[in-house]
């Protein structure tokens, strides 16, 4: 009963190193979605996915790639570390819903990110 | 646009005394309102949400939370705290006219419960 697994757990990377963060579910979710934390800012949406072949950007964008190849991997790419990107990354899933659905959405245990 | 409230970053209560997290919320439409908990070093864990019906939202461990349309607010209670109930709260919301999935959350307010 995997859920969401995300990895690495930790990462300590350069300024100006790329990276990976995996991030990947068992539930079929057609919804994935990568947010970040910071103090005092809860959760804020970097990209999501309505399913596979179709991302888009949320609310923070900016230094973030995605892909969704398959319904269960949803990686995300940080293209050249910055320290304004030192954060906790949260992977999240859930069954896509319409207008006047709902369903609850799923997170992995987080990646924390440092970078020097 | 949708925005959540969390006008406390930290609330102290003593164990086995009751608990309020506190939660306003703006929407356009009616909500859809969710509790999640983070345990040090941990991801969220879904508490509880409110869809529609009853004001009162019963979910695990013993919280609850009460949808209050009037005062656009969504409190989390626990009628007697336990030490292990420290952890970091976030309170969500998404606009139920729109679809997808997309949560709003408030900053977070940490629970220091104290034997």
């Amino acid at each position: 009963n995997a859920g969401v697994t995300q990895t690495p757990k930790f990462q300590v990377l350069k300024t100006g190193q790329s990276m990976t963060l995996q991030c990947a579910q068992d539930m079929n979710h057609e919804y994935m979605s990568w947010y970040r934390q910071d103090p005092g800012m809860g959760l804020r949406l970097i990209h999501y996915s309505v399913g596979a072949g179709i991302t888009d950007q949320g609310e923070v964008p900016n230094g973030y790639n995605v892909s969704r190849s398959t319904t269960e991997d949803f990686p995300l790419r940080l293209l050249s570390a910055a320290p304004s990107q030192t954060s906790v990354y949260f992977c999240a899933s859930s069954r896509l819903t319409g207008i006047g659905g709902e369903n609850t959405i799923y997170f992995g245990e987080g990646s924390w990110l440092t970078v020097v | 646009a949708q925005s959540v409230a969390q006008p406390e970053d930290q609330v102290n209560v003593a164990e086995g005394n009751p608990l309020t997290v506190k939660c306003t919320y703006s929407v356009s439409g009616n909500p859809y309102l969710f509790w999640y908990v983070q345990y040090p070093n941990r991801g969220l864990q879904f508490l509880l949400k409110y869809i529609t019906g009853d004001n009162l939202v019963k979910g695990s461990y013993g919280f609850e939370a009460e949808f209050n349309k009037s005062q656009t607010s969504f409190h989390l209670k626990k009628p007697s705290a336990l030490v292990s109930d420290s952890a970091l709260y976030f309170c969500a919301v998404r606009d139920q006219r729109i679809g997808g999935n997309m949560l709003t959350f408030g900053g977070g307010t940490r629970l220091m419960v104290k034997p």
